[in-house]
C-alpha cells in the first residue's frame, strides 16, 4: 500500500514568507507527528497529533510554527515569516495507534530552503 | 537537553566488517528502543528495535545489544555490505508516550 507521501518535495523560498508543507498519512494510521531534520540539531519532534487533535506540541520552536490536522487525515504544517534558521527537512510520520508501542513510518520529508 | 548520545558521527569499514554504534540514554522512563536506518533523499526506516526486558535481539544481520544497568544499547552489522551505507539513528520512547528521541546520527560508509 501507500506509504507517508509529503509535498512539496522541494521548497525554497525567502525571508519573511509564509509556507505550508503538507503529509498525507498511511490510511488508518490514527496518530501523526511531524519532526524536523537539520544539520548540528538532528532529528527534533515538532507536534503530535491523535485524530484531529494535538495532544503534544511542546516541540513547535515558536509561534511562528502551527499545525493543523483535519478529517483525521491529512496534515498541514505552516511557518510563518520564515527565517533562515527554518531551512531544515521536515518529516511527516505516521502510525496505526497513539502510543509508543506502534511503528511510526516516516515520509520522504520536505526540504526548505529559507534564503 | 540531549536525552540519547549517539556514537561515532561516523564509521568506515570493509565489506564483510562488523559495524558497530553505540548509544546511551538519560531518561529511566524510556521502554523502547528502536534503530533506523535512512538513505539520502528518504525518511528513516525502522530496521530493529528492542524492549529493556531483553539483553540482546538479532534479525539477520542486525543486532541490538542492550545494557539496562549502563542505560547504553548498541547495534551491530554483521558482514557489512556496501548496500549498508546509510545513515544509522538510534532512538528512545516510552511506551506510554508519543514522541521518539533520537540520537545525532552515525554515518556509515562500507567500502566494497
Amino acid at each position: 500500500g501507500a506509504g507517508v507521501s509529503q509535498s512539496p518535495s522541494n521548497k525554497v523560498t525567502e525571508k519573511g514568507k509564509d509556507v505550508e508543507l503538507r503529509c498525507d498519512p498511511i490510511s488508518g494510521h490514527t496518530a501523526l507527528y511531524w519532526y524536523r531534520q537539520s544539520l548540528g540539531q538532528g532529528l527534533e519532534f515538532l507536534i503530535y497529533f491523535q485524530g484531529n487533535s494535538a495532544p503534544d506540541k511542546s516541540g513547535l520552536p515558536s509561534d511562528r510554527f502551527s499545525a493543523e490536522r483535519t478529517g483525521g487525515s491529512v496534515s498541514t504544517l505552516t511557518i510563518q515569516r520564515t527565517q533562515q534558521e527554518d531551512s531544515a527537512v521536515y518529516l511527516c510520520a505516521s502510525s496505526l495507534g497513539p502510543t509508543g508501542t506502534h511503528e511510526q513510518y516516516f515520509g520522504p520529508g520536505t526540504r526548505l530552503t529559507v534564503t | 537537553q540531549q536525552q540519547v548520545k549517539q556514537s561515532p558521527q561516523s564509521l568506515i569499514v570493509q565489506k564483510g566488517g562488523i559495524s558497530i554504534i553505540n548509544c546511551a540514554y538519560e531518561n529511566t522512563a524510556f521502554d523502547y528502543f528502536p534503530w533506523y536506518q535512512q538513505f539520502p533523499g528518504k525518511g528513516p526506516a525502522l530496521l530493529i528495535a528492542i524492549r529493556p526486558d531483553v539483553s540482546e535481539k538479532k534479525e539477520g544481520r542486525f543486532t541490538i545489544s542492550f545494557n539496562k544497568s549502563a542505560k547504553q544499547f548498541s547495534l551491530h552489522i554483521m558482514d557489512s555490505q556496501p548496500g549498508d551505507s546509510a545513515t544509522y539513528f538510534c532512538a528512545a520512547i516510552e511506551t506510554s508516550g508519543s514522541r521518539l528521541t533520537f540520537g545525532e546520527g552515525t554515518q556509515l560508509t562500507v567500502n566494497p
